[in-house]
């Protein structure tokens, strides 16, 4: 059964905190994403990466960076959590390439508080 | 700007009748259309892929429609049942995307007994 894990699902951090979202997929995909997804919103593209090493800015990268270091794993940093980042982040993953479509595989979120 | 638009307010719907939801688009021309279910507290779990040269896909109870002159979608669920009861969303992949979708915000559909 495929799988992406989040590190947590619920975390509460203070202003100015450092916080990292960690993003673990099984299914040797190529291309992984973070969402950040609020009410009314929808789905807002922070960040993907399609290869180890490699990032790509989404539609909201400000305040945010990424980290990918092993093909499996993706993970999301906030340099300085602001209040205005309090969400819920989602992380997925996929296969490389638009030739099937590629579905994407979720995680099961993250719901970040910032105090 | 490229917008994707889904109707927010809540469909509420009847156990066994037809639920019908619309995805609307403006400034797109995906090559593919994906249609998500999304359970509260949960990440959306993908249902079914349309291409453009589509114009009907079905699953089980599930129907997508696509239809790139309209610029619309429509995802149609028969004989709707209380555990149909989620919030859908639609989401579009261009060529060039390299495999990025772009999601509505999603409508969530109530089936009461």
């Amino acid at each position: 059964d495929v799988k992406v894990t989040q590190s947590s699902r619920y975390l509460v951090k203070r202003t100015g905190e450092k916080v990292f979202l960690e993003c673990v997929q099984d299914m040797d995909h190529e291309n992984m994403f973070w969402y950040r997804q609020d009410p009314g919103l929808g789905l807002r593209l922070i960040y993907f990466s399609y290869d180890v090493k490699m990032k790509e800015k989404g539609d909201i990268p400000e305040g945010y960076s990424v980290s990918r270091e092993k093909k499996e794993r993706f993970s999301l940093i906030l340099e300085s959590a602001s209040t205005n980042q309090t969400s819920m982040y989602l992380c997925a993953s996929s296969l490389f390439g638009t030739g099937g479509g590629n579905e994407q595989f979720f995680g099961p979120g993250t719901r970040l508080t910032v105090l | 700007s490229q917008k994707i638009e889904q109707n927010s307010e809540a469909l509420n719907i009847q156990e066994g009748k037809t639920a019908t939801l619309t995805c609307n688009y403006t400034n797109y021309s995906p090559a593919y259309l994906q249609w998500y279910r999304q359970d509260p507290g949960r990440g959306p779990v993908f249902l079914l892929l349309i291409r453009e040269n589509e114009k009907e896909k079905r699953k089980e109870r599930l129907k997508v429609t696509f239809d790139t002159t309209l610029k619309q979608s429509l995802f149609h669920i028969t004989a709707s049942q209380p555990a149909d009861s989620a919030t859908y969303l639609c989401a579009l992949m261009t060529t060039d995307s390299w495999g990025k979708l772009q999601f509505g915000a999603g409508t969530q559909v109530v089936v009461t007994p």
